[in-house]
């Protein structure tokens, strides 16, 4: 089946650096990924909608300067927390939209197994 | 916009029981799909069943299936046989199938799955 992975599964970084956390395809092509922010014990938040070569859709109350997202391949979507506090603390999911499923009609998002952040 | 209900935050099961989480959603969209994924311990999303709303039949995949009922906007998950591996929170997921409409998956707040032996 398809993959998705991300990197890195965990990461603790200090008050005030920038972390950035990769979200790739390993075996098909996806021109849309999204990115969710999901806290303990509760359910996945949509974050963005990243579109491979044009800019991210936000959802309301992201702030798309704090949540840097790039998608600059079909295979690879960043996301960026800049100057981290410790709200930025949370568990990142992302997914991955397989585009040949996507143009013979059918529909299947992939998840990755996610990033674990820690802000200190 | 879309809304999915999830009214059960926890849910157990004896071993080899059957188990059915419920799940209502909101829409005003004829044409859309509803999932059901699985989030074990190790927090990767599982999908478990998917089911098109133009379809009439339930979809079924081995020990699971649900009983979609378009009208009531409603979608529960059955799940037979139940196995210690089925302990997991367990998420309803709504996404438009509409050319111009949200492509984005809209989650429930979860159900979390206890299976006692």
């Amino acid at each position: 089946g398809a993959v998705v992975s991300q990197h890195p599964s965990r990461v603790i970084c200090k008050s005030g650096t920038s972390v950035k956390i990769e979200c790739r395809s390993l075996d098909f092509q996806a021109t849309t990924m999204f990115w969710y922010r999901q806290f303990p014990k509760k359910s996945l938040m949509l974050m963005a909608t990243s579109n491979e070569g044009s800019k991210a859709t936000y959802e309301q109350g992201v702030e798309k300067d704090k949540f840097l997202i790039n998608h600059a391949s079909l295979t690879l979507s960043t996301l960026t927390v800049t100057s981290a506090h410790p709200e930025d603390s949370s568990f990142y999911i992302c997914s991955a939209r397989d585009l040949s499923l996507l143009l013979a009609g059918g529909e299947t998002q992939y998840f990755g197994p996610g990033t674990r952040l820690l802000v200190l | 916009a879309q809304t999915v209900t999830q009214s059960q935050p926890e849910m157990s099961v004896q071993e080899a029981e059957t188990v059915t989480l419920s799940c209502t959603y909101d829409t005003s969209e004829s044409d859309y799909y509803l999932f059901w994924y699985k989030q074990p311990p190790s927090r990767q999303m599982i999908l478990v069943i998917r089911q098109e709303a133009y379809k009439q039949q339930n979809a079924t995949e081995n020990r699971f299936s649900v009983n979609f009922q378009k009208a009531a906007k409603s979608f529960s998950l059955k799940i037979s046989d139940s196995q210690l591996g089925d302990a997991a929170m367990y998420f309803c997921a709504y996404r438009s199938r509409a050319v111009q409409g949200a492509q984005k998956l809209v989650f429930g707040q979860g159900t979390r799955l206890t299976i006692n032996p």
